[in-house]
């Protein structure tokens, strides 16, 4: 079964710090798709990033990086130097290729991260 | 930018009305999508939509629910009698013909029902 664990409920921050955002997935599919999230709090859900299971580099996007490790099973986050309008819930997704059509996004619970100036 | 636009934004109704939640997805997108999130918890998926017809549904998305493209460009999702517990933020998606293509998410629909 899929399933994706963030087991950080809340995270709190000073400005400048570094944070890292933890993911544990599972699945039984050898091909898969990992995302990440953020949800401020006006309530949207913006995209960040999307990562396929055969592609292992590591990713850098200004202050946010990304290290997914297979063997670990995980796809963690990093902010480098957070700054207050980091502040939000961050959900950690899995999608499986099994399906053609309509995959579902599996989602975990969520880290609310709080930066503070 | 093309974005996925949900109306109402907020819609209070009693318990056992229907109430009917509008979506238009990005234009040139294949694979409609909602989603739900009760206040304080994870994004559940509920159902997805593709050639007319529901390609996938959870057990959440019961015979109380049911979706609907009924011209172009919209995309509904409807509850037939609601129930407290239906009470959350509903998310509409859409994404194109690579179904595993980031999903680009509405801002959300707040249900609250009384």
């Amino acid at each position: 079964a899929q399933k994706v664990t963030q087991a950080q409920t809340e995270i709190s921050v000073v400005e400048k710090e570094d944070v890292t955002l933890d993911c544990v997935y599972e699945t039984r599919d050898t091909t898969y798709y990992l995302f990440w999230y953020k949800q401020p709090p006006s309530g949207e859900l913006v995209f960040l990033i999307r990562r396929n299971s055969f592609d292992e580099q590591n990713e850098i996007s200004g202050r946010y990086s990304w290290n997914f490790q297979k063997s670990t099973s995980s796809f963690n986050f990093t902010i480098t130097a957070s700054q207050v309008v980091d502040s939000a819930v961050y959900f950690c997704a899995l999608s499986e290729a099994a399906n053609q059509a309509g995959t579902a996004l599996i989602f975990g619970k969520g880290t609310t991260l709080s930066v503070s100036s | 930018e093309p974005e996925v636009t949900q109306t109402p934004s907020h819609q209070v109704t009693q318990m056992g009305q229907e109430v009917i939640l509008r979506c238009v997805p990005i234009s040139n997108h294949l694979y409609f999508y909602w989603y739900r999130q009760i206040l304080g918890q994870k994004v559940e998926f509920l159902v997805s939509f593709y050639n007319n017809e529901i390609s996938e549904k959870s057990e959440i998305f019961d015979d109380q629910f049911s979706v609907e493209r009924p011209d172009g460009s919209n995309f509904t999702l409807k509850i037939r009698s609601t129930k407290l517990e239906d009470s959350a933020m509903y998310f509409c998606a859409s994404n194109n013909r690579d179904s595993n293509s980031p999903l680009h998410f509405g801002n959300g629909t707040r249900l609250t029902v009384t």
